[in-house]
């Protein structure tokens, strides 16, 4: 079984909707982050959190909300799906004692129409 | 701020030649250095990283690359590829005070052609 898993793999909603992206890992790690990746701009971070009582905003938020459900589990939400927040969105955790070798999930493609 | 730029974005290579995907970084303090490879239709993944001592750095399958500090150069080698290493690659930079976060370059497209 995958170590890092995104639920759903694939969505299409359209603009206004609201929609949660769930992401569970069971290496026991303290980190978690979520970023998206669009063409041509390589991935950028949305939020991270390093604990469940510690929630931070990345480079790009706005538009986002996160939730730190437990230590295992991340969810990102989209309050109100526009059209250019279609994208490929990753989930990624890593060790406190190694924090710069991050931890990948398989992503999941959003399509706002 | 930090940056990270890959100036090219798509590289194709025949089987067995020599490749070497460029990374150019910009920050005014000590940085950390990685690449991450993506294969087709899967997460990222640590290919190698620098953090201190040994400004050459290699990984488990071949690859290498060189901090150069004086021309802010991460560049990713390999001298002879292999079909199995098409793949996406991404430049990576992280600075002293960031919280240990990184910041990605827009990522070269390696395929290697029969």
């Amino acid at each position: 079984d995958a170590d890092v898993t995104q639920t759903p793999r694939n969505r299409i909603t359209k603009t206004g909707k609201r929609i949660m992206l769930e992401c569970s890992q069971t290496k026991g790690h303290d980190r978690m982050y979520w970023y998206r990746q669009d063409p041509g701009l390589g991935l950028r971070l949305i939020y991270y959190s390093f604990d469940v009582k510690d929630i931070n905003k990345g480079e790009i938020s706005d538009g986002y909300s996160v939730s730190r459900q437990a230590q295992a589990k991340f969810s990102l939400s989209l309050e109100s799906a526009i059209p250019n927040q279609t994208a490929l969105y990753f989930c990624a955790t890593s060790d406190i004692r190694d924090p710069y070798e991050q931890y990948f999930g398989p992503g999941t493609r959003l399509t706002v129409t | 701020a930090q940056s990270v730029t890959q100036l090219d974005s798509q590289v194709p290579v025949f089987e067995e030649a020599p490749v070497e995907l460029r990374c150019n970084y910009s920050s005014s303090v000590s940085v950390y250095l990685f690449w991450y490879v993506q294969y087709p239709n899967q997460g990222l993944q640590l290919l190698l990283k620098y953090l201190s001592g040994s400004t050459l750095v290699e990984s488990i399958n071949g690859f290498e690359a060189e901090f150069n500090k004086s021309q802010t150069s991460f560049h990713l080698r390999k001298p002879s590829v292999h079909i199995s290493d098409t793949a996406e690659y991404f430049c990576a930079v992280s600075v002293s005070g960031s919280a240990r976060q990184l910041t990605f370059g827009s990522g070269t497209q390696l395929t290697v052609l029969p």
